[in-house]
């Protein structure tokens, strides 16, 4: 079974501008979670979706950050415009559903880099 | 809110010996608890997970851990560690009202040959 695919593994930009990342989740996943992990900490929820339809955003800089999952399955992370802070891993996650201690599946991440 | 706290940002045992790695959980209610592995430039990978049922789990790669309500504690423990143990560790939790997952800050695991 294949795993969560994300792109590009890597991303160097200067401050100020854009940058999207993709994810794949594993087939047949209706949930899916966008994390940011800065060093040194653990993983915060930036996004979560159940199919098409956005459940937790609470946690997303809406002012720069979007996000979106068409058709229920691939998804898209956005920053626009970038600033320093914003450097950090941006992992993809995927679950079959959002039940209560359903297991979350990891994505290698994306490493951005803000200059 | 749910908090996690790992104690110890860094642990370093020599190879062969009792691996501990200590978490913390605040809240009133038992949460569903989880402990993952990350290896260099690798997404989070999942050791075990306690979902109200034994209180003694048990996981992959002979890692297990015990959830303890008394001293709200999930500590993740192995008998003998390996040098390929060698990674970050965090702790997680979400309470039954709530699916965000919430992070501790992660403990690295430095194994000494």
């Amino acid at each position: 079974e294949a795993g969560v695919a994300q792109s590009p593994r890597y991303k160097i930009i200067e401050k100020r501008q854009s940058v999207a990342f993709w994810c794949n989740p594993i087939s047949g996943h209706a949930t899916l979670y966008w994390y940011q992990q800065i060093l040194g900490q653990g993983p915060k929820l930036l996004i979560q979706f159940q199919n098409n339809g956005v459940v937790d955003d609470s946690q997303l800089p809406k002012d720069r950050f979007s996000a979106e999952r068409l058709k229920g399955v691939d998804s898209t992370l956005k920053i626009q415009p970038a600033k320093l802070e914003d450097s950090a891993v941006y992992l993809c996650a995927s679950s079959l559903g959002a039940p209560a201690g359903e297991t979350q599946y990891f994505g290698p991440g994306t490493r951005l880099l803000v200059l | 809110a749910q908090s996690v706290t790992q104690l110890g940002s860094h642990v370093s045992v020599s190879e062969g010996a009792l691996v501990l790695l200590r978490c913390n959980y605040s809240s009133s209610v038992p949460p569903y608890l989880f402990w993952y592995v990350q290896y260099p430039n690798q997404g989070l990978q999942l050791l075990l997970k306690y979902t109200s049922a034994a209180t003694l789990v048990k996981g992959i790669n002979g890692f297990e851990a015990e959830f303890k309500k008394s001293e709200t504690s999930f500590h993740l423990t192995k008998p003998s560690a390996h040098m390929s143990d060698a990674a970050e560790y965090f702790c997680a939790a979400h309470g039954a009202g709530s699916y965000q997952l919430t992070f501790g800050k992660g403990t690295k695991l430095s194994v000494i040959p």
